[in-house]
């Protein structure tokens, strides 16, 4: 069966600090990845995807993710923080099941 | 603009009663999902579907049913709520390409449901 896990449950970072989200999976076959986010009061929307080709995929707002399959991980990362990034962040993986979501991680990002 | 529509945002029902949450969506994808929402526990999928009339047990189905009669819409059901039942509840759609960059989920807003 497919897993995901995030390691961090909440990250407090200052406004301009660097950020990098871990997640793990447990699939041995061909999988997709994303990663969500859920903003206070909104739904969740998609922040980027990795399907095949360059395991470094950028999604909006400034994020990226690399894909190492060796490691089994998926980790998401922004240069620079803003307050606005505030929110909540689920990594998720397909493999030959629906997606299957880790646990999330709150992003809390203070002036 | 994809549209993925839950009827309600807050509900509150009472101890025993059946309720129903509705979801409809207009990018005649094939597959939907029904997921709840818990603090610190992440999404889990409770039901979900792949074709009109076709139904498949998730995670976590017990006390839920699901009915999909046509291909827009996804009703989840609660038989008998009870209070640990109290939850956010997400549903998503999906096209059915088995791979490719079409098969990410586009989620609604979530119906807050309190049981009481």
């Amino acid at each position: 069966a497919q897993s995901v896990s995030q390691h961090n449950h909440h990250v407090i970072l200052s406004e301009a600090a660097s950020l990098e989200l871990g997640c793990n999976y447990s699939y041995g076959g061909t999988v997709n990845l994303f990663w969500y986010v859920q903003y206070p009061g909104q739904h969740l929307q998609l922040l980027l995807k990795y399907f095949s080709g360059d395991p470094l995929v950028k999604g909006i707002k400034g994020f990226e993710a690399e894909f190492i399959k060796s490691k089994f991980s998926f980790n998401l990362r922004k240069p620079s923080v803003q307050w606005s990034d505030t929110a909540e962040y689920f990594c998720a993986v397909k493999g030959n099941t629906p997606l299957v979501f880790g646990k999330g991680t709150r992003l809390s990002v203070i002036a | 603009d994809v549209k993925v529509t839950q009827s309600s945002r807050y509900l509150v029902k009472r101890t025993g009663e059946k309720v129903f949450l509705e979801c409809v969506q207009d990018m005649d994808h094939e597959n939907m999902f029904w997921y709840r929402q818990d603090p610190g526990l992440g999404l889990r999928l409770i039901y979900f579907s792949y074709d009109v009339k076709m139904k498949e047990k998730g995670d976590i189905p017990e006390g839920y049913s699901v009915s999909r009669e046509k291909k827009e819409r996804f009703s989840l059901i609660l038989e008998s709520a009870s209070t640990n039942q109290t939850s956010m509840y997400l549903c998503a759609s999906s096209s059915n390409l088995v791979t490719g960059s079409d098969t990410e989920a586009f989620f609604g807003q979530g119906t807050r449901l309190t049981v009481v």
